[in-house]
């Protein structure tokens, strides 16, 4: 089945980039998306078509795709991107949409 | 500015039904997919369902075939979960977004829906 792969947690220091992978049979075929989702909200779009940064969200954020593996980076880690990361894509036909599992951030 | 509205949320008891609406509004409806995305307590995302600008093509996870129905109106702006056949498992907070691409680009800030006796 298409499923989407991330790890549970990553730690990183303030300043340091933070690098969150996500695997699945479907990404060299289909496009990846990345959310932040912080506790209690609602989910925010980082990136989108694999590497695409929408209006607003800053540079530090970027997206790269090799493979069968997306990855989201944030460079210049602050507290406050301690949240839930979620990659999200679709299964071989496009139709049905599918979400990895999420990576809590955590800053140390 | 683009503003997705979630309502309808409750509690129901197992077997009930609840409708979900989504008003839309600071975009041209008409143009954009939309979904439904649930998020249980303490758990990941979870696309439910999504369909097309016209309405015509919808598809659902498979966990809430035959028992959710997704539809909008684009006169009203407005998008709809019909929910039938309520279970436990289906308490979440559910999220209206509206797709960009495959993805969602903005999103409501959610509805609760408690399944519990």
């Amino acid at each position: 089945s298409d499923e989407l792969t991330q790890p549970p947690s990553v730690s990183v220091s303030p300043g340091q980039t933070a690098r969150i992978t996500c695997s699945g049979d479907a990404l060299p075929i289909q496009y990846a998306f990345w959310y932040r989702q912080k506790s209690g909200q609602a989910p925010v779009l980082l990136i989108y078509k694999d590497t695409e940064r929408p209006s607003g969200i800053p540079e530090r954020f970027s997206g790269s795709s090799s493979g069968t593996t997306v990855a989201l980076a944030i460079s210049g880690v602050q507290a406050e991107d301690e949240a839930d990361y979620y990659c999200q894509s679709t299964d071989r036909s496009g139709d049905y949409v599918i979400f990895g599992g999420g990576t809590k951030l955590s800053v140390l | 500015e683009v503003q997705l509205v979630e309502s309808g949320g409750g509690l129901v008891q197992p077997g009930g039904s609840l409708r979900l609406s989504c008003a839309a509004s600071g975009f041209t409806f008409s143009n954009y997919l939309m979904m439904w995305v649930r998020q249980a307590p303490g758990k990941g995302l979870e696309w439910v369902a999504n369909i097309k600008q016209d309405g015509g093509e919808k598809f659902s996870v498979d966990s809430v075939k035959g028992r959710f129905t997704i539809s909008r109106d684009n006169a009203k702006n407005s998008l709809f979960l019909q929910m039938n056949s309520l279970r436990v498992e289906d308490t979440a907070v559910y999220y209206c977004a509206r797709q960009l691409g495959r993805g969602a680009d903005y999103w409501g800030h959610g509805t609760l829906v408690t399944v519990s006796s």
